[in-house]
């Protein structure tokens, strides 16, 4: 089936820097969703784009729907202490096609 | 209410035993998912149902596994004769429309000891 590739895996990073993870795909994406999910509850959906370049920010979230269709980018800036957690990169393959593909998480720690 | 909501939380079985998880969708929301999440994973996808469309059950990983949804609201993954294997954390989401973003529940840690 499709598969989301997701990078880096894990991060470590200090209060204040900013951070930026992709997702990748063999395959076009008609849709692209970023997760964040928390210990011990379900991913909580953060940005959606539908339309390739799109651009979309939310508070210190950007995202970007790549022009190929087959990629994704997160960056968050300025990261907090509650930005700690795994982030999912999500993406409909196609048109018809109602499953959500996750990708394999990007696990974002903050070190003191 | 105001989520989806996930019961129970947490659950302890012995291998062998059947359990019954159970999703309480957001009202209105044609579209239910599960997904099961592995330690340290990403989420794999079990089954999906569309209104009264017929469930897409491509993802059930065998057939000691299967759920249904009633009145199309709430629904419930039963697993018989569980395995080790299948420790896993379990959620369920609920969208809108086909396409749309998915709410998550908390889901139900699954611990078969």
């Amino acid at each position: 089936g499709q598969q989301l590739n997701q990078s880096p895996q894990s991060m470590f990073i200090q209060e204040g820097e900013d951070v930026s993870m992709n997702c990748t795909s063999s395959s076009i994406f008609n849709t692209w969703l970023w997760y964040k999910q928390d210990p011990g509850e379900g991913p909580v959906l953060l940005i959606a784009l539908y339309k390739a370049g799109e651009l979309t920010s939310n508070g210190r979230l950007t995202a970007q729907f790549g022009i190929t269709r087959k990629d994704s980018f997160l960056n968050i800036s300025a990261s907090i202490p509650s930005d700690v957690g795994i982030y999912f990169c999500a993406g409909f393959p196609n048109f018809g096609n109602e499953k959500l593909t996750f990708g394999t998480g990007t696990r974002l720690t903050i070190i003191p | 209410g105001a989520g989806v909501s996930q019961s129970p939380s947490n659950k302890v079985t012995e291998k062998g035993k059947d359990v019954e998880l159970r999703c309480d969708p957001i009202s209105g929301h044609t579209a239910l998912y599960w997904y099961r999440q592995s330690l340290g994973q990403g989420l794999e996808f079990l089954i999906y149902f569309q209104g009264n469309s017929a469930p897409d059950k491509s993802g059930l990983p065998s057939d000691r596994f299967s759920a249904e949804r009633t009145g199309g609201s709430v629904s419930t993954l039963t697993i018989q004769r569980t395995q080790q294997e299948d420790s896993a954390v379990y959620l369920c989401a609920s969208s809108p429309s086909q396409t749309a973003g998915y709410t998550f529940g908390s889901g139900t840690r699954l611990t078969v000891v």
